[in-house]
């Protein structure tokens, strides 16, 4: 089993719209979670990270944690074409000194 | 600039040469991680290294590549005898404390090695 688990996508939305980005992990003692954005040809670049159970919200990004489930996701409202990119999820567990990332999910926000 | 940077930004290597790859961290950190990026992949762990010390190598190709961080200037991470399968993108992240604690790992721009 991977350490973190992404659909690899490629997800679609319109314009304007919601989307949904969503990260399994296996640690269950796993304490911090983070989401960058990758552009095509570009590095990792921080979003957000997350720490506590439940929401967090920063702009049009909110990160949501729930630790029972394992479970981790991004929304971004009101999506812009400049969104359009790779979304990773990392997660940090507490036993060990590495960042694990899953394979990413594409987004493409269309016009 | 206070960001992760990284040098050479690309780099062309013939099967057979080496490649040094240079990372010099964020200004107040002093934790460097190496990843891997292959074409359409996510990044894989490569080796985590405080000044003088690799802390953890698991990631790492058990022959031919090897990281350092001295205690005066970049880290490093050096193949030798390049293969074309080693032709990918090698980032460098840098925390101001190690993993477990809560810290976030930024990253540099990335060395795109192509190997012909």
């Amino acid at each position: 089993q991977k350490e973190v688990e992404q659909n690899s996508g490629p997800l679609s939305v319109p314009e304007g719209a919601i989307a949904s980005l969503n990260c399994t992990y296996s640690d269950r003692g796993s304490q911090s979670f983070f989401w960058y954005r990758q552009y095509s040809g570009k590095s990792p670049e921080l979003i957000m990270f997350i720490y506590s159970n439940g929401d967090k919200e920063d702009g049009r990004f909110t990160a949501q944690l729930n630790k029972a489930s394992q479970y981790v996701s991004l929304l971004i409202r009101d999506s812009q074409p400049s969104d359009s990119a790779t979304y990773l999820c990392a997660v940090n567990p507490p036993t060990g000194n590495q960042f694990y990332f899953g394979t990413g999910t594409s987004l493409t926000v269309i016009p | 600039n206070a960001g992760v940077m990284q040098n050479p930004r690309h780099l062309v290597r013939r099967r057979g040469q080496e490649a040094r790859l240079r990372c010099s961290p964020m200004k107040g950190h002093s934790h460097v991680y190496w990843y891997r990026q292959l074409p359409e992949e996510g990044l894989k762990f490569m080796v985590y290294l405080q000044k003088e010390n690799i802390i953890d190598e698991s990631g790492m190709p058990k022959e031919r590549f090897s990281a350092e961080f001295p205690k005066e200037g970049p880290s490093i991470l050096r193949i030798q005898q390049v293969v074309r399968g080693d032709s990918a993108a090698y980032f460098c992240a840098s925390s101001q404390s190690g993993g477990g604690s809560g810290n976030t790992i930024y990253f540099g721009e990335g060395s795109w090695l192509t190997v012909v």
